[in-house]
This record gives C-alpha cells, structure tokens and sequence, in this order.
C-alpha cells in the first residue's frame, strides 16, 4: 500500500541544536517534494521544494535532502530557535504544469526549548 | 500581493444544517484546492480546480459535498446535510507555476 511517514512522535530539542525531521515514503515516485511550516489554527506556510534530480536544498538556516533510492526526505533546521516551534508537513507532489497534485504527510511537531 | 482569502473563520451548526464556505485565491493562481484538514492529520484533498474546470476530485463525498469555480476565481465548498464527522478545518489553497501551495486561515467547521 501506499504510505507517507513523518517522525510520529513529537520532536523536542534545546535552542541552538539542528532539529532534523524525517519523511519516509513507500510506494511513490514523486516528481518532488515539498515541506511546509504549519503553525496552530493557521493554514501550512510553503518553506522548501526540491525536485527528483536535486540532492540537497538550502534556505537560510533550512536544508533538505530527497533520496529516491531509499524513498526519503531529511529537512534540517539549524540554530534552531524557539519561533520554529510548530508542525512540519512534508508532501509529494506529483504531475506537471495545470496538473500538479500534492500527497501529504501527517505532519511532525516540534517544540524548540529556550 | 494579498494572501488566500477564506470566509467564515468559524462555523458551529448542527448535523443535517447546510454550510457553505468561501474562498479568494492568490489573483493569477488558476489552480485552486480545497483541503480538509483534521486535527492531528495532514490536509486531505478534496477537489482541485483548474480555473473553472475540476481537475480531481476523487476524495469528495459528492453525496453531500459540492464546490464550484464558476469564473476562475473565486469558490465555493457546501455541506448538505453535514455529518458530525465533517468537523474539521477546511482549507482553500491555490498554487503558482511551480507548484508551491499558498493556503487561506481556514475554515474551523463544528458539527454538533
């Protein structure tokens, strides 16, 4: 069956650690992957997209990984701060230009402590 | 540029009521979804749109649900009869050329 996995258990570090999030996919092959902030009683917020041919991304203090061959996507937040507290939804997506579609993740919660 | 725009932000009714929500995308995204979203879960699709055509809509109960675009702007989302299990949030999004989706606040739905 098909299956997106994402840390089930929330997530806690200390201010100033990299807090790593995992997203593990079985049964797809996306075209890319996208990961989104998600912040209580808010819509989720775009941060990163990273296509099948690419390795590894970086924004500010963001980076993610996509490996296809083991189907799965590391995002990285380094010097993390307690503003980056919130749900992290990872989602494959899928087709192309008017029909493009997303696939997500359950989401993984994570709490930075100061 | 102004965000997704999505009204009411709450909702209380009570099962078998009607509901209807709205939604006003980023202007020029023609493609446009409807997410619902329970808590604890990642957003569900429930219909997409591509201007004023439905591109999928695979996931909607369209027993009770229906959404139109009718100019390729702004959508409609209606429940009729809602169900208890429909509480939820709905979330309207819509996606520029390179496919990153930019949601609205949502809609937080609860069907006593």
């Amino acid at each position: 069956s098909q299956k997106i996995e994402q840390n089930s258990e929330a997530l806690n570090i200390q201010e100033g650690k990299t807090a790593t999030l995992t997203c593990n996919y079985t049964n797809y092959s996306p075209a890319y992957l996208q990961w989104y902030r998600q912040d209580p009683g808010r819509g989720p917020v775009f941060l990163l997209l990273i296509r099948e041919n690419e390795k590894e991304k970086r924004k500010e203090r963001l980076k993610v990984t996509f490996d296809t061959t083991l189907k799965q996507s590391l995002f990285h937040i380094t010097a993390s701060q307690p503003a980056d507290s919130a749900t992290y939804l990872c989602a494959l997506g899928f087709g192309a230009g008017n029909n493009r579609k997303l696939i997500w993740g359950l989401g993984t919660s994570l709490a930075v402590n100061p | 540029e102004a965000g997704v725009a999505q009204s009411p932000r709450y909702k209380i009714i009570e099962k078998r009521q009607s509901v209807a929500f709205w939604c006003n995308p980023i202007s020029g995204h023609a493609t446009l979804y409807w997410y619902q979203q329970i808590l604890g879960q990642g957003p569900k699709l429930l219909i997409q749109f591509q201007n004023n055509g439905v591109v999928d809509d695979s996931q909607l109960p369209k027993d009770r649900f229906s959404a139109e675009r009718l100019k390729g702007v702004d959508s409609t989302l209606k429940i009729q009869p809602a169900k208890l299990e429909d509480s939820a949030v709905y979330l309207c999004a819509s996606s520029s050329l390179w496919g990153e989706q930019y949601f609205g606040p949502g809609t937080r739905l609860t069907v006593t």
